[in-house]
C-alpha cells in the first residue's frame, strides 16, 4: 500500500512556463515534506522541504504548497528551465525518533526548448 | 566540501554471493541511511543509524545488514544474493539539528547486478 503516492509518471512542459508536479499522500502522522531531484546515474539532489506547521516554503524558482486537510502537496517551478528535466520524487517523513523517508514513485519532468 | 561518496559505483555478482557496498557521509553529518531503488520506484528504506547505532530498519529480509564506524562511515551488506536484489543502492547521510535528521543528501549510489 502505498503511502506517497505520485500519480503523473509524466509531465511535459514548455521553457519558461510553470511546471507544478503533485503528490498526495495517505499516512496521518507524516509531519515534513521533501523533493528530491534525479539525474540519470546520479543519486537524489535534495531540493526543498515544508513543516507540516507550514502551507508553503518558498527557495528560488522553486516553491512547495502543502494542503494537510486534503494530504496533498506540490512543487511549482518558475519559470522552467531545459536543465529541470529530471524525475522528481516527493517524500515524506513523521513522528520522532525513526525518521526514513517515504518516497513516491517519482514524476518525469521534460522542459522543452 | 564533499558529498557523500559510495563505493563501488557499479557491481556485478552471482546469486548466492555476499556483497559489501560502503559509504562516507558528508563531514560533520552523523546519521547515515540506506536506500535500495529498483527501476520505476523510488528509493525504499532499508536502514538509518546515528551515532552508530541502528535507528531504524525497513521491510528488509535479514540477509541486508548494515553498521556504521566511529568515523560514521557505513557499510552494507547482503548475503545470498538473489536476483531481485538487482538495483540502486543509495546512502544518505543528514545532520543533527530541529530537523536536520529528516534532510538527508544522497551519494550517487552502488548500481548491484545480480545474475
Amino acid at each position: 500500500d502505498q503511502q506517497v503516492k505520485q500519480n503523473s509518471p509524466s509531465l511535459s512542459v514548455q521553457e519558461g512556463r510553470i511546471s507544478i508536479l503533485n503528490c498526495d499522500y495517505t499516512n496521518s502522522m507524516f509531519d515534513y515534506f521533501l523533493w528530491y531531484k534525479k539525474y540519470p546515474a546520479e543519486g537524489p539532489t535534495f531540493l526543498i522541504s515544508i513543516s507540516s506547521i507550514k502551507d508553503k516554503n518558498e527557495d528560488g524558482r522553486f516553491t512547495v504548497f502543502l494542503n494537510k486537510s486534503a494530504k496533498h502537496l506540490s512543487l511549482h517551478i518558475v519559470p522552467s528551465q531545459p536543465g529541470d528535466s529530471a524525475v522528481y520524487f516527493c517524500a515524506a517523513s513523521g513522528g520522532s525518533g525513526n525518521t526514513p523517508l517515504v518516497f513516491g514513485k517519482g514524476t518525469r519532468l521534460s522542459v522543452i526548448a | 566540501d564533499a558529498g557523500v561518496t559510495q563505493s563501488p559505483t557499479h557491481l556485478i555478482k552471482t546469486r548466492g554471493q555476499h556483497v559489501t557496498l560502503r559509504c562516507s557521509p558528508i563531514s560533520g553529518h552523523k546519521s547515515v541511511s540506506w536506500y535500495q531503488q529498483v527501476l520505476g520506484q523510488g528509493p525504499q528504506f532499508i536502514f538509518q543509524y546515528y551515532e552508530k547505532e541502528e535507528r531504524g530498519r525497513g521491510n528488509f529480509p535479514d540477509r541486508f545488514s548494515a553498521r556504521q564506524f566511529p568515523n560514521y562511515s557505513s557499510e552494507l551488506n547482503v548475503n545470498a544474493l538473489l536476483l531481485g536484489d538487482s538495483a540502486l543502492y543509495l546512502c544518505a547521510s543528514s545532520h543533527p539539528g530541529l530537523e536536520g535528521l529528516r534532510e538527508q543528501y544522497f551519494g550517487p549510489g552502488t548500481r548491484l547486478t545480480v545474475t
